[in-house]
């Protein structure tokens, strides 16, 4: 079926340095790819997203690449904060808000002061 | 950007009963909602999708007699965890598309109703 799989689990940076997040997704038909920040308790935010027509998106520190070919999608963060700290999830669907989002297992970022 | 409120934000019940979260277009109206199920320090599991006017189409092993779904109007779909025991507290969340009368453009999410069954 739909997966999702994402790596790392948890990530530790140092405030300032660049972190990384990668997914895999296994569905071809997907082709809208969303990032989404979770505090504890809260609601997912949505940070940045990606559609298959682009390769590469960036907005401030934030920038989301895509391999479709390879079914990849990274997340990166550069110059880190420590309010950067939470739990960040990707997700894969075939269209954004309509369809159904399959999500990845999360990744908890830890910005070291 | 578009609101979702969910209803209530947390709940503690006893087991056996029944309790219905709610979850609400505040200021656009979706045809189709999403719930999903989230347990501590784990991702989001679709658990169904919610079509208004329609019956709602449950993923794998989500029980529909359980977790009843109804989507009866353009900004409201109800979750109903029946005969609720220890094992489905959880967090459970839903989502809406704002994208009325247009191209989707993202998901919503609510803020979550946290369920605990005692």
């Amino acid at each position: 079926g739909e997966n999702v799989e994402q790596h790392p689990s948890t990530l530790s940076v140092q405030e300032g340095d660049s972190a990384v997040i990668k997914c895999t997704y296994s569905d071809s038909a997907s082709n809208y790819f969303p990032w989404y920040k979770q505090e504890l308790g809260k609601r997912p935010q949505l940070i940045i997203d990606i559609r298959s027509n682009v390769g590469e998106k960036k907005d401030q520190r934030i920038a989301v690449t895509l391999n479709k070919t390879a079914k990849h999608f990274s997340l990166h963060i550069t110059e880190t904060q420590p309010e950067d700290s939470a739990v960040y999830f990707c997700a894969a669907s075939k269209g954004p808000g309509t369809y159904k989002y399959i999500f990845g297992t999360g990744t908890r970022l830890k910005v070291l002061a | 950007g578009a609101v979702v409120s969910q209803h209530p934000s947390w709940v503690i019940c006893k087991s056996g009963t029944s309790v219905k979260i709610e979850c609400r277009s505040l200021d656009f109206q979706a045809t189709t909602m999403f719930w999903y199920r989230q347990f501590p320090k784990q991702s989001l599991m679709l658990m169904a999708t919610s079509n208004e006017g329609s019956k709602a189409t449950y993923e794998q092993g989500v029980e529909k007699d359980k977790f009843l779904i109804n989507h009866a109007s353009l900004t409201l779909s109800t979750l109903t965890v029946t005969s609720a025991h220890p094992e489905d507290s959880s967090f459970y969340i839903c989502s809406a598309d704002a994208g009325t009368g247009g191209p989707s453009t993202e998901a919503f999410f609510g803020q979550g109703t946290r369920l605990t069954v005692v």
